[in-house]
């Protein structure tokens, strides 16, 4: 699977989309992007994922470059709940044969919203 | 309710004592998984199961066992406790068409004294 490095924390002030970087310069044409996160001492919650093209559900928004070198996920307008550590994972698809096992969880960024 | 549950919350107990975590789902999902997560790092695979007569050991599985009792309930059990298995444990699911798409319970505390 590819690597991910992502900034270890970000600010947002609450209200503002949060914009979390990510960058996968090795990532593989049948690899996909996912984005999960940890609230503190939570389990993990699944927020989304895709390939290529960029990808919206009630959560936030996938923003993926068209060289698929880097992406960002885009919480619209965050709250303060929103305050979490986000993982930026890139796996093979199942589709495409993955190993189907385990997520590997990097440090992730730590977002602080602020009021 | 909760999809994924896990029994019991918190935990301490001592060295040498045996202990089982227990999960379970009503998600319908085929696959299950067992992580633990130490303070300020990510999630280590533990054992991870395909369907009932499918387990396989994750990355770190030396001092754990796991019982698939059914499609929806996954234990794993410390044999002889150690306190550097002091940690988060996290049950995880997911179905076959989305495995990369896992949804977690709310973690046990385990403290091994």
């Amino acid at each position: 699977d590819a690597k991910t490095t992502q900034p270890p924390s970000m600010d947002c002030a609450e209200g503002r989309a949060a914009n979390l970087p990510c960058n996968h310069s090795t990532i593989s044409g049948n690899e996909y992007v996912y984005w999960y996160r940890q609230i503190h001492s939570q389990g993990p919650q699944y927020i989304i994922h895709g390939l290529k093209n960029n990808e919206t559900n009630e959560m936030a928004s996938l923003i993926i470059t068209e060289d698929r070198k880097s992406s960002t996920l885009i919480l619209p307008h965050a709250t303060l709940r929103d305050t979490a550590v986000y993982y930026c994972i890139v796996r093979v698809g199942a589709n495409y044969g993955g190993s189907q096992g385990n997520l590997i969880f990097g440090k992730g960024t730590k977002l602080s919203v602020k009021p | 309710d909760a999809d994924v549950t896990q029994t019991p919350r918190n935990r301490i107990t001592k060295t040498g004592k045996r202990i089982m975590l227990e999960c379970s789902q009503t998600k319908g999902h085929d696959r299950m998984y067992w992580y633990r997560q130490d303070p300020g790092l990510g999630l280590q695979l533990i054992y991870y199961s395909f369907d009932v007569k499918d387990i396989n050991k994750g990355e770190i599985s030396d001092g754990y066992s796991v019982s698939r009792q059914a499609q929806a309930k996954f234990s794993l059990s410390l044999e002889s406790a150690i306190p550097n298995q002091t940690a988060l444990y996290f049950c995880a699911t997911s179905d076959r068409q989305g495995a990369d798409t896992q949804y977690f319970g709310p973690g046990t505390r385990l403290t091994v004294l």
